[in-house]
């Protein structure tokens, strides 16, 4: 296992365009996260899954914003019409249960991220 | 809601030397976990050391150490030996239930 993946690593986008992001948790990893990261800032929590139950939203996630995680496996991050503002880096992060094996539970382990840029 | 707050923004060290990151967090929780995430240029976040609250004897990895002062709210990060590679982004997190709260980042820039 090679940790949590993150697909497409960079997407370019016009303004009113929809993009969709996919993020593959480590395996076994039944919680998983999605976290916003703009520029010199710390990440901000989006959402949170645990198995394919979708169990917070944030604030910050507003209507245009939709995340699945369909079989309780990867998850997608769908954003409609998009705008400017939406430029971020899109972090996932996955976590054990927490009789979790050998990996340190109750631990977010990150993906690499989706840079986002709005035109 | 909890709060974290790093007040350097900017840290820079010598290789070899050490260097201490500090970080303070605003809770009503009694148990709670503490984290050190790192984040290099290539963006990757990697946990550098976590700290659960009930213990009171501070966490240690290799190089890395806190100091954790939990009636003070205060967790800091020491880097001893401060090596090229620990140039990068320093966050310190907040978990209670599920959720991180993310301080706003200390960039360390490791000088040869």
């Amino acid at each position: 296992d090679t940790g949590v993946s993150q697909n497409p690593r960079h997407k370019i986008t016009k303004r009113g365009q929809n993009v969709t992001f996919r993020c593959d948790p480590i395996s076994e990893h039944n919680r998983l996260y999605w976290y916003r990261q703009t520029l010199g800032q710390g990440p901000e929590f989006l959402t949170y899954f645990q198995n394919e139950a979708q169990l917070e939203k944030s604030r910050l996630l507003s209507d245009r914003f939709s995340a699945e995680r369909p079989k309780g496996s990867f998850s997608t991050l769908e954003i409609q019409r998009t705008e400017q503002g939406d430029s971020a880096m899109y972090l996932c992060a996955s976590s054990p249960p927490p009789s979790g094996g050998p990996v340190l539970p109750d631990t977010q382990y990150f993906g690499p991220g989706t840079r986002l840029t709005v035109l | 809601a909890q709060t974290v707050t790093q007040s350097q923004p900017e840290m820079s060290v010598q290789e070899a030397e050490t260097v201490t990151l500090s970080c303070t967090y605003d809770t009503s929780e009694n148990n709670y976990y503490l984290f050190w995430y790192k984040q290099p240029p290539s963006r990757q976040m990697i946990l550098v050391i976590r700290q659960e609250a009930y213990k009171q004897q501070n966490a240690t990895e290799n190089r890395f150490s806190v100091n954790f002062q939990k009636a003070a709210k205060s967790f800091s990060l020491k880097i001893s030996d401060s090596q090229l590679g620990d140039t990068a982004m320093y966050f310190c997190a907040f978990r209670w239930d599920y959720k991180l709260s993310f301080g706003a980042g200390t960039t360390v820039t490791v000088r040869a």
